[in-house]
């Protein structure tokens, strides 16, 4: 079983603030992901690290930013919250070799009004 | 562009009987492949993988398979039970321009009715 945290599960508010997503893993990952959902959508990735002081973008623009000071956390931060922004977050960790499974979090609800 | 199509967004099947999920792609370079079963609101619960040098895997219920030349996998389950009634995600990888993250297709709602 995969243990990989995500907080909070549900977040509404206000545009203009600036929240951070928490992400958290227990198993030693190297490789830790951020892909976004809308209803009835793939999820895309926006964000990925392949470990320690390593973060690219991924397919999907995203106006978020990440960062990876250490191995089990990869938090993302809207600066300033609008409400295209309202979306289901989803993290995710694999180990670090090419053929290999990524466990998901639970996953951020993120409302913006 | 999407490389990793689902065509049917929703099944309904009878308890006991077999659920056939269909996937097709279009990236050769994709190597493994991945299902998954999510519910609303939570995150991708990790079914089933097949890397590409195999054409079939067995876990339990579940059989993923794959037939490269026609780009195209499929998950079955066997028998299907209420209790599987999700949105199931079909994914690959292969790419490691973007760290070998997976890419979706849109995903099949599956409906096993008493």
């Amino acid at each position: 079983e995969a243990d990989i945290y995500q907080t909070p599960r549900y977040l509404v508010i206000g545009t203009g603030k600036k929240i951070t997503l928490e992400c958290s893993q227990t198993m030693g990952h190297d490789k830790m992901y951020w892909y976004q959902q809308d209803p009835g959508m793939e999820l895309h990735l926006i964000h990925y690290s392949y470990g320690v002081n390593s973060t690219e973008k991924g397919d999907l623009s995203s106006e978020s930013t990440v960062s990876r000071i250490r191995t089990e956390h990869f938090p993302l931060t809207l600066e300033s919250a609008r409400p295209s922004h309202t979306s289901q977050y989803l993290c995710a960790s694999s180990e670090s070799s090419g053929t290999d499974t990524q466990y998901f979090g639970p996953g951020t609800r993120l409302t913006v009004l | 562009d999407q490389q990793v199509k689902q065509n049917s967004p929703s099944l309904s099947v009878q308890e006991g009987r077999i659920s056939i999920l269909n996937c097709d792609y279009t990236n050769s370079m994709f190597d493994y492949f991945l299902w998954y079963k999510k519910y609303p609101a939570e995150g991708p619960t990790f079914l089933i993988s097949i890397s590409s040098i195999k054409d079939k895997n067995e876990d339990g219920r579940f059989t993923v398979f794959l037939n490269k030349s026609a780009k195209h996998l499929s998950l079955h389950i066997v028998p299907s039970q209420p209790g599987d009634s999700a949105v199931y995600f079909c994914a690959a990888s292969g790419n490691s321009n973007s760290g070998y993250a997976l890419n979706f297709g849109k995903g099949t709602s599956l409906l096993v009715t008493p």
